[in-house]
């Protein structure tokens, strides 16, 4: 299997400009996450989606970041308008189980999406 | 509050040299705690799992261990390499995950 495929690997855009990374999970991973790194706060998990269902996006900062799953092979997370604040890098990851209680299983991540906001 | 944290912040090691990385938790109900070795430019890649029963656990030269009495764990990296330069980075599970911020470990030559 290739992993998780994340593109693009780079984004320099400007402020106010709309941003739209990818994300293809492991063939066969029911659950899908999207996470933004800073050196300052670490690893944050923005949002996941389980069968391709929204579950939980407490962790999307405002309005201006949406993401969706039209399948179980795609997703996206957009970022409109972006903010300088918005640079960071953006991960995502997939799973074969979910992240509660008792969860053993591993999270498999992409390469990450570095995006900077001028 | 669910809480990871990882000591050292950073840490220079030369090669073949041992190094211990910690990380501390206040996470309730614990379930596991996970490990991930993170290069630079890369995403995270899992090293090792720990459970509530385990006390120790080897993968290569990387050593888990875990102290649930204490909510401590650390991981021992032994003749180190210059391919172990990288960050660590402890997770622990219970009702989400809760990520540690990370060590950046550099070995020189």
């Amino acid at each position: 299997d290739a992993g998780v495929i994340q593109s693009p690997r780079h984004e320099v855009t400007e402020m106010g400009q709309e941003v739209t990374l990818r994300c293809k999970p492991i063939s066969g991973h029911d659950y899908l996450f999207w996470y933004r790194q800073t050196m300052m706060r670490g690893l944050e998990l923005l949002i996941y989606f389980n069968n391709n269902v929204p579950i939980d996006d407490s962790g999307m900062p405002e309005d201006r970041f949406s993401a969706k799953m039209p399948n179980a092979s795609f997703s996206t997370l957009k970022i409109q308008p972006s903010e300088p604040r918005d640079s960071a890098v953006y991960f995502c990851a997939s799973s074969s189980t979910g992240t509660g209680y008792s969860y053993t299983g591993e999270l498999f991540f992409g390469e990450g999406s570095r995006l900077t906001v001028l | 509050k669910n809480q990871v944290e990882q000591s050292p912040q950073s840490l220079i090691i030369l090669e073949g040299k041992n190094c211990t990385l910690q990380c501390n938790y206040t996470v309730s109900p614990f379930s596991n705690l996970r490990w991930y070795k993170q290069d630079t430019g890369r995403g995270p890649v899992s090293l090792t799992i720990m459970t509530f029963s385990e006390n120790t656990k080897s993968n290569g030269r990387y050593t888990a261990t875990l102290d649930a009495d204490t909510k401590q764990s650390s991981l021992h990296i032994t003749a180190s390499q210059l391919s172990d330069s990288a960050s660590y980075i402890c997770v622990v599970s219970a009702q989400k995950l809760v990520f540690g911020t990370g060590t950046r470990l550099l070995v020189s030559p």
